[in-house]
């Protein structure tokens, strides 16, 4: 079965830090391209940024709000997403996804508050 | 950044067939844009229903197909069940960009 669980939201002041992991199963993680996807309470959702396989280079984009403040790191051995997240700001505040298109797998979620 | 449309709201009836659309402010969508259809329940979290304009999964409801219509890409429900309210999404590539979601579409099976 195909599964993919993300941790390590919660609430964090505006300026700081959080990351947030995404576990694998069930598909031949490191082969696939894997996105980072938030929705702000209330509203849609919205691109956050992308890490290519290795054999594809490994390479990363970011959605323009989240450039140079957000980083998406993976650890194949561990089949394991990461979202670095930096620089917090109130709009920030969002659920945040880890999904692949290779497979159609989503996550269920995890939320970050940014909040004073 | 692109733009992407689509109709805020919809409503259908039980066993009707419905069409949602997905359109791009640059332009027609086209195969290169490899449109995405997303199903999300409230307080779920979204679903992959349609890939590629037209290609399904294994849990994909026959009912939903997908296709480009008019320069957008859509998205046909034909024989809507009380199941199928739900808000739409649809996301569209564009090339040596990044993807955009389209800002959804509420669907009422009414």
């Amino acid at each position: 079965e195909v599964q993919l669980v993300e941790s390590g939201g919660g609430l964090v002041k505006p300026g700081g830090s959080l990351r947030l992991s995404c576990t694998a199963s069930g598909f031949t993680f490191s082969n696939a391209w894997m996105d980072w996807v938030r929705q702000a309470p209330g509203k849609g959702l919205e691109w956050v940024g992308r890490i290519k396989s290795k054999t594809d280079g490994g390479t990363t984009d970011y959605a323009a709000p989240v450039k140079g403040r957000f980083t998406i790191s993976r650890d194949d051995s561990k089949n394991t997403l990461f979202l670095q997240m930096n620089s917090l700001k109130t709009e920030d505040t969002a659920v945040y996804y880890c999904t692949t298109a290779d497979v159609g797998a989503w996550g269920q979620g995890t939320l970050v508050t940014v909040s004073s | 950044q692109a733009v992407v449309t689509q109709e805020p709201s919809l409503t259908v009836s039980p066993g009707g067939t419905v069409t949602l659309t997905c359109g791009s402010s640059t332009g027609a969508v086209t195969s290169g844009h490899y449109p995405y259809w997303f199903q999300q329940k409230p307080g779920q979290a979204p679903t992959t229903l349609i890939y590629d304009i037209n290609k399904k999964h294994s849990w994909t409801p026959a009912r939903f197909s997908g296709s480009l219509l008019g320069g957008k890409a859509a998205l046909t429900l034909s024989g809507a069940q009380p199941e199928d309210e739900a808000e739409y999404y649809c996301l569209l590539s564009y090339s040596g960009a990044r993807p955009v979601f389209g800002g959804g579409t509420k669907l009422t099976v009414l």
